[in-house]
């Protein structure tokens, strides 16, 4: 199972809106609904942002938000604020019953 | 409140064993579905294995070539990774995280624990 693809890195400007892509295939991304995005700070655990596409847990801000069209999808955080700055990942459920990650993306807010 | 314990990370060397364990708590732990995810130093996270909450269904990611195996104690509510024949390229922080109910996610996860294959 390769592992999805994402961008290395992304940068904005506060106030700013930045999408984060996260491409897979029609065995994982574009065949399931099972699409989840996590932030990881340096030294700590990854959190959960998005799950099932677009779908946010209690607690997270509403500046972030998740779509896919088809085998793509994508995080957006609007209003980018200093504390965004992290790593970023993607996954998915696969046909095989396994999960996937995308590489990660390191977001830099400038 | 939700909480996982990882332990029994450390240094051990090529071709040895290692036994982690996850502790869980706040949670009935007995219904849930778990993961082991890992991630090598400085780079991206690695799905390991997942777990079903009886222990029916178990899958593990194609890279490990039956070299570890998962396993479950919903009495003592704790989930355990047994790792054989460790390469350097398993050294990574090791992380158990919970599925949430009716999703393939993530919901909770663990602070991790650190295997060091030298």
């Amino acid at each position: 199972q390769s592992a999805l693809t994402q961008p290395a890195s992304i940068s904005g400007s506060p106030g700013q809106s930045i999408t984060i892509s996260c491409t897979g295939t029609s065995s994982d991304v574009g065949g399931y609904k099972y699409v989840s995005w996590y932030q990881q700070h340096p030294g700590k655990a990854p959190t959960l942002m998005i799950y099932d596409v677009s779908n946010r847990p209690s607690g997270v801000s509403n500046r972030f938000s998740g779509s896919k069209s088809g085998n793509t999808a994508s995080l957006t955080i609007s209003g980018l604020l200093a504390e965004d700055e992290a790593d970023y990942y993607c996954s998915s459920y696969t046909s095989s019953s396994t999960r996937v990650f995308g590489g990660g993306t390191k977001l830099t807010v400038l | 409140e939700e909480q996982l314990v990882e332990s029994g990370g450390g240094l051990v060397k090529p071709g040895g064993s290692l036994k982690l364990s996850c502790a869980a708590s706040g949670f009935t732990f007995s219904t849930y579905t778990m993961n082991w995810v890992r991630q090598a130093p400085g780079k991206g996270l690695e799905w390991v294995s997942a777990i079903s909450s009886s222990s029916i269904h178990i899958y593990y990611a194609d890279s490990l070539k039956g070299r570890f195996t998962v396993s479950r104690d919903n009495a003592k509510n704790s989930l355990y990774l047994q790792m054989s024949s460790l390469r350097a390229e398993d050294t990574a922080v090791y992380y158990c995280a919970r599925d949430q109910y009716g999703t393939y996610t993530f919901d909770y996860w663990g602070q991790g624990t650190l295997v060091t294959v030298s």
